[in-house]
Protein backbone atom coordinates (compact mmCIF):
# COMPACT_ATOMS: atom_id res chain seq x y z
CA UNK A 1 0.00 0.00 0.00
CA UNK A 2 1.41 3.26 -1.03
CA UNK A 3 -0.92 5.56 0.35
CA UNK A 4 -0.47 7.47 4.10
CA UNK A 5 -0.44 5.50 6.81
CA UNK A 6 -1.01 6.18 10.71
CA UNK A 7 -0.13 4.53 13.85
CA UNK A 8 -1.74 3.44 15.92
CA UNK A 9 -5.34 3.40 14.46
CA UNK A 10 -7.19 3.95 18.24
CA UNK A 11 -5.59 5.24 21.28
CA UNK A 12 -7.32 5.11 25.03
CA UNK A 13 -5.21 6.96 27.25
CA UNK A 14 -6.03 8.03 30.91
CA UNK A 15 -5.93 12.35 31.50
CA UNK A 16 -2.49 13.39 32.16
CA UNK A 17 -0.77 10.99 29.68
CA UNK A 18 1.21 11.65 27.41
CA UNK A 19 0.62 9.88 23.53
CA UNK A 20 2.65 10.25 20.31
CA UNK A 21 1.38 9.37 17.25
CA UNK A 22 3.19 8.41 13.82
CA UNK A 23 2.30 9.39 10.47
CA UNK A 24 3.84 8.53 7.21
CA UNK A 25 3.39 9.91 3.80
CA UNK A 26 3.04 9.05 0.23
CA UNK A 27 6.85 8.63 -0.49
CA UNK A 28 7.54 10.93 -2.94
CA UNK A 29 5.37 13.34 -1.28
CA UNK A 30 7.53 16.68 0.55
CA UNK A 31 4.49 18.31 2.31
CA UNK A 32 3.05 16.52 5.56
CA UNK A 33 -0.06 18.01 7.35
CA UNK A 34 -1.89 17.30 10.82
CA UNK A 35 -5.60 17.83 11.11
CA UNK A 36 -7.79 17.41 14.25
CA UNK A 37 -11.85 16.06 13.57
CA UNK A 38 -13.75 16.56 16.72
CA UNK A 39 -17.43 14.01 16.21
CA UNK A 40 -19.41 15.96 13.72
CA UNK A 41 -17.56 18.50 12.12
CA UNK A 42 -15.04 18.85 9.51
CA UNK A 43 -10.95 18.67 10.36
CA UNK A 44 -9.55 21.56 11.57
CA UNK A 45 -5.85 22.47 10.53
CA UNK A 46 -3.11 21.88 13.26
CA UNK A 47 0.20 22.10 11.53
CA UNK A 48 2.33 21.92 8.23
CA UNK A 49 5.68 20.37 7.24
CA UNK A 50 7.42 21.21 3.97
CA UNK A 51 10.14 18.19 4.20
CA UNK A 52 11.78 18.85 7.76
CA UNK A 53 10.74 22.49 8.52
CA UNK A 54 7.69 23.21 10.40
CA UNK A 55 5.91 26.37 8.19
CA UNK A 56 3.00 26.76 9.77
CA UNK A 57 1.35 26.15 13.18
CA UNK A 58 -2.59 26.97 14.28
CA UNK A 59 -3.73 28.18 17.49
CA UNK A 60 -4.96 25.23 17.92
CA UNK A 61 -1.88 23.62 18.43
CA UNK A 62 -1.33 24.62 22.33
CA UNK A 63 2.03 24.39 24.47
CA UNK A 64 0.92 20.71 25.04
CA UNK A 65 1.33 19.56 21.11
CA UNK A 66 4.79 19.31 19.51
CA UNK A 67 4.81 17.97 16.01
CA UNK A 68 8.03 16.80 14.23
CA UNK A 69 9.10 15.16 10.71
CA UNK A 70 12.71 15.05 11.49
CA UNK A 71 14.22 13.52 8.58
CA UNK A 72 11.67 14.74 6.18
CA UNK A 73 9.82 11.68 6.16
CA UNK A 74 7.65 10.43 8.98
CA UNK A 75 6.02 12.62 11.47
CA UNK A 76 5.06 12.86 14.74
CA UNK A 77 2.64 14.46 17.25
CA UNK A 78 2.55 14.40 20.96
CA UNK A 79 0.29 15.78 23.23
CA UNK A 80 1.85 16.08 26.74
CA UNK A 81 -0.51 15.99 29.77
CA UNK A 82 -3.68 14.93 27.69
CA UNK A 83 -7.14 16.45 28.77
CA UNK A 84 -10.43 15.27 27.90
CA UNK A 85 -10.96 17.86 25.38
CA UNK A 86 -8.14 16.25 22.92
CA UNK A 87 -10.51 13.30 22.29
CA UNK A 88 -10.65 13.50 18.80
CA UNK A 89 -9.69 11.91 15.48
CA UNK A 90 -5.97 13.31 14.40
CA UNK A 91 -5.37 12.77 10.47
CA UNK A 92 -2.36 13.40 8.30
CA UNK A 93 -2.11 14.08 4.92
CA UNK A 94 0.38 14.53 2.59
CA UNK A 95 1.05 16.21 -0.41
CA UNK A 96 3.34 17.23 -3.47
CA UNK A 97 5.30 20.59 -2.49
CA UNK A 98 3.44 23.23 -5.66
CA UNK A 99 0.95 25.39 -3.84
CA UNK A 100 -2.81 24.02 -3.88
CA UNK A 101 -1.25 20.81 -4.90
CA UNK A 102 -3.77 17.53 -3.74
CA UNK A 103 -3.71 16.22 -0.21
CA UNK A 104 -4.39 12.74 0.52
CA UNK A 105 -5.27 11.71 3.67
CA UNK A 106 -4.35 8.63 6.07
CA UNK A 107 -6.72 6.28 8.13
CA UNK A 108 -6.87 8.64 11.15
CA UNK A 109 -5.88 8.03 14.46
CA UNK A 110 -8.79 7.77 17.45
CA UNK A 111 -7.72 9.42 20.78
CA UNK A 112 -10.45 8.28 23.47
CA UNK A 113 -8.92 10.38 27.02
CA UNK A 114 -10.92 9.27 30.16
CA UNK B 1 -10.79 34.47 7.52
CA UNK B 2 -12.05 31.92 5.15
CA UNK B 3 -15.39 30.19 6.04
CA UNK B 4 -17.10 27.21 4.60
CA UNK B 5 -20.49 26.19 5.22
CA UNK B 6 -21.93 22.82 3.76
CA UNK B 7 -26.08 22.78 3.19
CA UNK B 8 -27.82 20.74 3.74
CA UNK B 9 -26.10 19.00 6.69
CA UNK B 10 -28.12 15.98 6.28
CA UNK B 11 -29.95 14.27 3.23
CA UNK B 12 -32.01 10.84 2.83
CA UNK B 13 -32.52 10.11 -0.54
CA UNK B 14 -34.20 6.88 -2.36
CA UNK B 15 -31.87 4.69 -4.14
CA UNK B 16 -31.64 6.08 -8.21
CA UNK B 17 -32.34 9.38 -7.39
CA UNK B 18 -30.05 12.12 -8.67
CA UNK B 19 -28.72 14.35 -6.40
CA UNK B 20 -26.94 17.63 -5.30
CA UNK B 21 -24.75 18.83 -2.59
CA UNK B 22 -23.79 22.04 -1.52
CA UNK B 23 -20.92 23.98 -0.69
CA UNK B 24 -19.97 27.88 -0.13
CA UNK B 25 -16.82 30.29 0.88
CA UNK B 26 -16.60 33.15 1.81
CA UNK B 27 -13.10 34.17 0.25
CA UNK B 28 -13.32 33.74 -3.97
CA UNK B 29 -9.78 33.76 -3.68
CA UNK B 30 -8.65 30.13 -3.52
CA UNK B 31 -6.38 27.36 -5.13
CA UNK B 32 -8.53 25.13 -5.31
CA UNK B 33 -11.33 23.32 -4.01
CA UNK B 34 -11.63 19.53 -3.04
CA UNK B 35 -14.25 17.57 -2.27
CA UNK B 36 -13.89 14.19 -0.22
CA UNK B 37 -15.93 11.44 1.13
CA UNK B 38 -15.46 9.95 5.04
CA UNK B 39 -17.20 6.70 5.69
CA UNK B 40 -17.82 6.26 9.77
CA UNK B 41 -14.75 6.35 12.26
CA UNK B 42 -12.70 6.59 8.75
CA UNK B 43 -10.09 8.74 7.13
CA UNK B 44 -10.76 10.96 4.32
CA UNK B 45 -10.98 9.79 0.76
CA UNK B 46 -9.96 12.51 -1.71
CA UNK B 47 -13.17 12.66 -4.55
CA UNK B 48 -12.32 15.29 -7.09
CA UNK B 49 -10.09 18.50 -7.00
CA UNK B 50 -10.84 21.73 -8.81
CA UNK B 51 -8.53 24.28 -9.64
CA UNK B 52 -9.41 27.89 -9.34
CA UNK B 53 -9.27 28.58 -13.28
CA UNK B 54 -11.60 25.69 -13.70
CA UNK B 55 -14.93 25.42 -14.08
CA UNK B 56 -15.50 21.43 -13.22
CA UNK B 57 -14.25 18.21 -12.90
CA UNK B 58 -15.72 14.66 -13.51
CA UNK B 59 -14.98 11.11 -12.23
CA UNK B 60 -17.53 8.41 -12.85
CA UNK B 61 -20.78 9.20 -11.30
CA UNK B 62 -19.75 12.89 -9.80
CA UNK B 63 -19.70 15.89 -11.01
CA UNK B 64 -18.12 18.86 -9.20
CA UNK B 65 -18.88 22.61 -10.44
CA UNK B 66 -17.63 26.02 -9.16
CA UNK B 67 -18.41 29.31 -9.45
CA UNK B 68 -15.60 31.06 -7.81
CA UNK B 69 -17.24 35.27 -8.27
CA UNK B 70 -20.36 33.10 -6.29
CA UNK B 71 -18.36 31.56 -4.05
CA UNK B 72 -20.36 28.30 -4.53
CA UNK B 73 -19.51 24.63 -5.48
CA UNK B 74 -21.57 21.69 -6.10
CA UNK B 75 -21.27 17.84 -6.51
CA UNK B 76 -23.71 16.09 -8.35
CA UNK B 77 -24.71 12.71 -7.59
CA UNK B 78 -25.87 10.39 -10.83
CA UNK B 79 -27.99 7.62 -9.92
CA UNK B 80 -27.34 7.18 -6.27
CA UNK B 81 -26.56 4.05 -4.51
CA UNK B 82 -26.97 2.65 -1.33
CA UNK B 83 -22.78 3.00 -1.34
CA UNK B 84 -22.88 6.30 -1.73
CA UNK B 85 -24.24 6.57 1.81
CA UNK B 86 -21.16 8.76 3.98
CA UNK B 87 -20.31 12.25 4.77
CA UNK B 88 -19.33 14.59 1.84
CA UNK B 89 -17.10 17.17 2.76
CA UNK B 90 -15.72 20.22 0.83
CA UNK B 91 -12.27 22.42 1.49
CA UNK B 92 -10.96 25.05 0.02
CA UNK B 93 -7.14 26.28 0.20
CA UNK B 94 -6.56 30.25 0.00
CA UNK B 95 -4.58 31.68 -2.29
CA UNK B 96 -2.32 33.29 -0.22
CA UNK B 97 1.68 32.94 -0.05
CA UNK B 98 2.29 29.51 2.42
CA UNK B 99 -1.21 29.09 3.20
CA UNK B 100 -1.18 25.48 2.61
CA UNK B 101 -3.91 24.42 4.80
CA UNK B 102 -7.37 22.90 4.05
CA UNK B 103 -10.32 24.95 5.21
CA UNK B 104 -13.17 22.32 5.46
CA UNK B 105 -17.05 22.48 5.73
CA UNK B 106 -18.90 20.69 8.50
CA UNK B 107 -20.35 18.03 5.62
CA UNK B 108 -23.61 16.80 4.56
CA UNK B 109 -24.43 13.02 5.68
CA UNK B 110 -25.88 11.11 2.97
CA UNK B 111 -27.62 8.48 3.22
CA UNK B 112 -29.57 6.36 0.21
CA UNK B 113 -31.94 4.10 1.32
CA UNK B 114 -32.78 1.22 -0.80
Amino acid sequence: DTGVSQDPRHKITKRGQNVTFRCDPISEHNRLYWYRQTLGQGPEFLTYFQNEAQLEKSRLLSDRFSAERPKGSFSTLEIQRTEQGDSAMYLCASSLAFSGSEQFFGPGTRLTVL
Amino acid sequence: KQEVTQIPAALSVPEGENLVLNCSFTDSAIYNLQWFRQDPGKGLTSLLLIQSSQREQTSGRLNASLDKSSGRSTLYIAASQPGDSATYLCAVIRALQGAQKLVFGQGTRLTINP
